[in-house]
This record gives C-alpha cells, sequence and structure tokens, in this order.
C-alpha cells in the first residue's frame, strides 16, 4: 500500500531565511509525487510535481523539491521564504489516477 | 484556465436532512474527486469516478452516495447528514494517467446543525 507522510505538522520561518518542507513516501512503485498549497478558504493549488524526467523540479513562486529514491523522499524547498509563502501545503502521490495525501505542513512566515 | 466550481461555499443544513453538493468542471477531464478536509487528518478520499455513470469508493464512502450523470458534473450526496460530516468539502478533476496534477474547486464548507 501507498502512503505520505509529512514529518512536520506546523514549519515557522522568518522571511527572506529558507524553507524546508519534509515529505516521506512509501510504495513498491515508482511514485509519482505532488507539491499542493492551499491559501485560506481557497483550493488547492499544485505548485510541482515529479514524473520522473529529472530527479529536481522546479515549481511555481520560487518552489523546488528533490526526489531521493535511496531516501524515499521528496522535500519541498524555497531559498527565501516571503509572506505571501504563508498556507497549508500537502504532499501527494499518486497512482491508478488516485492520490494519497499527506495530513499537511502549516507554514508560517514571521516578518 | 481550467476551472472547478462548487455550487456552494458555505451551506448549514439539519441533521436528518438530504444534502446535495454538486461539482461542475470545463476542461472536459475524464476524473472527479471528492474529498473532506478536516484538521490534522489532511484530505480523505470519498469517491471518485474516471467515467460518465462510473464511481468508485475511496477511502471514507459511508453515509455518502455521488452521481455523475454527466462527464463535466459530479454530485455529492449526504443521504441523512450527521454532525459528524460538518467538514469542508473539496471537489477536484483530473485527466487520466498517473501523471496528471488534479485541479481543486474551491470548496464547500457544510456545517450540520
Amino acid at each position: 500500500a501507498q502512503s505520505v507522510t509529512q514529518l512536520d505538522s506546523h514549519v515557522s520561518v522568518s522571511e527572506g531565511t529558507p524553507v524546508l518542507l519534509r515529505c516521506n513516501y512509501s510504495s513498491s512503485y515508482s511514485p509519482s509525487l505532488f507539491w499542493y498549497v492551499q491559501h485560506p478558504n481557497k483550493g488547492l493549488q499544485l505548485l510541482l510535481k515529479y514524473t520522473s524526467a529529472a530527479t529536481l523540479v522546479k515549481g511555481i513562486n520560487g518552489f523546488e523539491a528533490e526526489f531521493k529514491k535511496s531516501e524515499t523522499s521528496f522535500h519541498l524547498t524555497k531559498p527565501s521564504a516571503h509572506m505571501s509563502d504563508a498556507a497549508e501545503y500537502f504532499c501527494a502521490f499518486t497512482n491508478a489516477g488516485k492520490s494519497t495525501f499527506g495530513d499537511g505542513t502549516t507554514l508560517t512566515v514571521k516578518p | 484556465d481550467v476551472k472547478v466550481t462548487q455550487s456552494s461555499r458555505y451551506l448549514v443544513k439539519r441533521t436528518g436532512e438530504k444534502v446535495f453538493l454538486e461539482c461542475v468542471q470545463d476542461m472536459d477531464h475524464e476524473n472527479m474527486f471528492w474529498y473532506r478536509q478536516d484538521p490534522g487528518l489532511g484530505l480523505r478520499l470519498i469517491y471518485f469516478s474516471y467515467d460518465v455513470k462510473m464511481k468508485e469508493k475511496g477511502d471514507i464512502p459511508e453515509g455518502y452516495s455521488v452521481s455523475r450523470e454527466k462527464k463535466e458534473r459530479f454530485s455529492l450526496i449526504l443521504e441523512s447528514a450527521s454532525t459528524n460530516q460538518t467538514s469542508m468539502y473539496l471537489c477536484a478533476s483530473s485527466f487520466r494517467g498517473r501523471f496528471n496534477e488534479q485541479f481543486f474547486g474551491p470548496g464547500t464548507r457544510l456545517t450540520v446543525l
């Protein structure tokens, strides 16, 4: 069975400092992995996706993620946080058209 | 731009009422999904559909049913609403294929009194 674990339920950073949101997956299949962002009272929006073409994936708003098969990880990073990055972030694993989502990480950005 | 719309942003219903949540997408996506989102539990899949008149149970189908009579529309039905169904409901759609991301609607916050 596939599963996704987001290792931190809350992450707090100062504006201008790096962001790291951690995601580990478990699957016997070659995974397709996604990061989504949800701003308050909005639906989820795709940040980036891993489709096996390249292990370092660049997304929108300066985010990127690196797929590491040996560590079964797909951590999301951004070099410099902006106030507008404050939101909830979800890692997801997709197989046969169905997605399994992590429990989410709430990112707080302090001025 | 892909658009996924949901019929209501906020809904308040009474225990025992039959509740319909509607979702419409305009991108000719084959797949459509209904999730509920609760604090600390992430998104949990209720039902999904990969074609008209087709449906599959997700992880938490109990107390819910769905209908997909047209490709663009996917309805979630609470046969007899209960207070533990108070939640945020999110609809999503996608093209068929494992690398295709889902596009989400804005959500319906349902309160059952």
